[in-house]
């Protein structure tokens, strides 16, 4: 049982844009900054947002990220095959002293 | 260029100890901490442990501590994790992973643990 929830898996069109949620509380969303990761199929776990909006080097303006209370959101836009992925929300948990992850989203790109 | 390179992965038996290392270069190491995270197979990703560019500040997720120890050695540029007192759960990929402020923003390729009999 993951900290921070997220769906297990949603889907979209090619061109289209979809958005993964990421629900957490007070302790860990609410009062830090929140990470989303990218994990290729049979790849490690990449960066892609950091401190809940700001992309990472060479990561396109396709993908955003937005945090409000205690829930975050990915979006991306012009969706692409390459884009089929497992995401991954991560914080900071300030009453468990340590790092925490959602159960991972497997984006599926029709 | 930033390179993290995890070694000390294989098979093991319930009860058993096995010490993962990782390789850095590209970045001055020791100013950096890093962490441990985990990935069974099909889950989610779970953090493991972090330590700090000194040293001095080390973490652990609660379901593990008293099994497993983080260490560094900063003269070395390499991390490592020394996991004792084995399960079945802790059956994963193990990575480590660069922290800048809570960010993991370099992942090593991963190193696999299977504890099986």
């Amino acid at each position: 049982q993951s900290v921070l929830t997220q769906p297990p898996s949603v889907s979209a069109a090619p061109g289209q844009k979809v958005t993964i949620s990421c629900s957490g509380n007070s302790s860990n969303i609410g009062n830090n900054f929140v990470s989303w990761y990218q994990q290729l199929p049979g790849t490690a776990p990449k960066l892609l947002i950091y401190d809940n909006n700001k992309r990472a080097s060479g990561i396109p303006d396709r993908f955003s990220g937005s945090k409000s209370g205690t829930s975050a959101t990915l979006g991306i836009t012009g969706l692409q095959t390459g884009d089929e992925a497992d995401y991954h929300c991560g914080t900071w948990d300030s009453s468990l002293s340590a790092v925490v992850f959602g159960g991972g989203t497997k984006l599926i790109v029709l | 260029e930033v390179q993290l390179v995890e070694s000390g992965g294989g098979l093991v038996k319930p009860g058993g100890s096995l010490r993962l290392s990782c390789a850095v270069s590209g970045f001055s190491f020791s100013t950096y901490g890093m962490n441990w995270v985990r990935q069974a197979p099909g889950k989610g990703l779970e953090w493991v442990s972090s330590i700090s560019g000194s040293g001095i500040y080390i973490y652990y997720a609660d379901s593990l501590k008293g099994r497993f120890i983080i260490s560094r050695d900063n003269a070395k540029n390499s991390l490592y994790l020394q996991m004792n007192s084995l399960r079945a759960e802790d059956t994963a990929v193990y990575y480590c992973a660069r922290d800048t402020v809570r960010v993991l923003d370099y992942w090593g390729q991963g190193s696999l643990v299977t504890v099986s009999s």
